[in-house]
């Protein structure tokens, strides 16, 4: 089956560190990546839908300065949280899809944490 | 606007029961995908099922099966003699073809004890 791989999966850094994520699809082209973002025990919530090589379109309320998303390659997309705080500790979770109306598949995730 | 209700938070079986997960959607579009995915204690979330508006044939694989019924809205899901691994949160997705966007339900977080 389809693989995306997520890197890393756990981040523990201090106030005030950007932080990259990496989302690679291994052996198909995603054309759409997504970037979601989950509380503990809550449900999925989408920050941003990426295109490759095009701007990311960000979910209302999500500050696009704050979470930057490059989609530079059909098989990887990247989110970089910049100057993190405390408040911005989660579960970060990318998905790539081929198609619309195709599953998605999901990376393992990234758990930060920001002391 | 795209909707979807999972309305049972948690749910707590024992080992060998049937227990079935409700999802109940909403849509105005007349060609759409609804999905299950599985996210265990480790975090990942495993993908399910896929079934298309214009398939309401019931699946089934292996201890799994999905209910599709377009006239209630509704696509639940059945777990038959539960297992201790079958434990996790499930969600219900909502994605309509014309677009690349999928809608999660809140997730039901299914205990099976032993």
């Amino acid at each position: 089956g389809a693989v995306v791989s997520q890197h890393p999966s756990r981040v523990i850094c201090k106030s005030g560190t950007s932080v990259k994520i990496e989302c690679r699809s291994l052996d198909f082209q995603a054309t759409t990546m997504f970037w979601y973002r989950q509380f503990p025990k809550k449900s999925l919530m989408l920050m941003a839908t990426s295109n490759e090589g095009s701007k990311a379109t960000y979910e209302q309320g999500v500050e696009k300065d704050k979470f930057l998303i490059n989609h530079a390659s059909l098989t990887l997309s990247t989110l970089t949280v910049t100057s993190a705080h405390p408040e911005d500790s989660s579960f970060y979770i990318c998905s790539a899809t081929s198609a619309g109306g195709q599953p998605q598949h999901f990376g393992d995730g990234t758990r930060l944490s920001i002391l | 606007a795209q909707k979807v209700t999972q309305a049972q938070t948690e749910i707590s079986v024992v080992e060998k029961e049937d227990v079935t997960l409700d999802c109940v959607y909403e849509t105005r579009d007349t060609t759409y995908y609804l999905f299950w995915y599985k996210q265990p204690p480790s975090g990942e979330l495993v993908f399910l099922i896929r079934r298309n508006s214009f398939d309401e044939q019931n699946e089934i694989s292996g201890r799994y099966s999905w209910n599709f019924q377009k006239s209630t809205s509704s696509f639940n899901f059945t777990i038959t003699a539960s297992q201790v691994v079958d434990s996790a949160v499930y969600f219900c997705a909502l994605s309509n073809t014309g677009g690349f966007k999928t809608i999660f339900g809140a997730g039901t977080r299914l205990f099976v004890k032993a």
